[in-house]
């Protein structure tokens, strides 16, 4: 079964571009979350989405935005680029969207705003 | 606000010893907790996952405990391998839940042979 996949893995934007992130779960997978992962801030959690429904959102501002296909596939999105959001983006999927299960995280992007 | 805390930034051992990893957390009652690994330049990896009403939980070399009076989580590995050098994280789930996870910030762990 091949796992959570990212692309591209690596990618250079300039400040105020924008760009997405693509992610394709696990076949099956219906729940797919995203996080951000920065040598200062760590982990953190940006939304997750189950049947193409974000459910909870995490506390980014309005420039990340993201959505969920019939394919249960996913985009992120970030808009007007900054310094800041360099990191490592990793995208997660978990079979059902209910608590307490396994979740299998992808290999990530790197993001490097220049 | 929820806040989890992970012993030092790392922790080195002599192979065949047994890590002991800490994961401590405030503000917060969480239905359970999740133990991954990452490498450098890749995903966690979830190892283990034990629930609140579980004292301990073991998975080949791995045992985790959860204490959820003290509002603390243990990770040992035993007979550590060079192999085992890695980043591990703690995580509990965010009010919300659905996946909804906060991490720690890690404990790099270095076996050395």
């Amino acid at each position: 079964k091949a796992g959570v996949t990212q692309t591209p893995r690596y990618l250079i934007k300039t400040r105020g571009q924008q760009v997405t992130l693509s992610c394709s779960p696990i076949s099956g997978h219906r729940s797919v979350s995203w996080y951000q992962q920065t040598p200062g801030q760590g982990l953190q959690f940006l939304f997750e989405y189950f049947s193409e429904t974000q459910r909870n959102k995490g506390n980014f501002p309005g420039r990340f935005s993201g959505r969920q296909f019939s394919n249960s596939r996913s985009e992120m999105n970030v808009s007007t680029l900054e310094l800041g959001d360099s990191a490592l983006y990793l995208c997660a999927s978990s079979p059902i969207g209910s608590e307490g299960n396994t979740i299998y995280f992808g290999e990530g992007s790197w993001l490097t705003v220049v | 606000s929820q806040k989890i805390e992970q012993n030092s930034e790392a922790l080195n051992i002599q192979e065949g010893k047994t890590a002991t990893l800490t994961c401590n957390y405030t503000n917060y009652s969480p239905a359970y907790l999740q133990w991954y690994r990452q490498d450098p330049g890749r995903g966690p990896v979830f190892l283990l996952l034990i629930r609140e009403n579980e004292k301990e939980k073991r998975k080949e070399r791995l045992k985790v405990t959860f204490d959820t009076t003290l509002k603390q989580s243990l990770f040992h590995i035993t007979a550590s391998q060079p192999a085992d050098s890695a980043t591990y994280l703690c995580a509990l789930p965010l009010s919300g839940g659905y996946n909804k996870l906060i991490f720690g910030a890690g404990t790099r762990l270095a076996v050395h042979p």
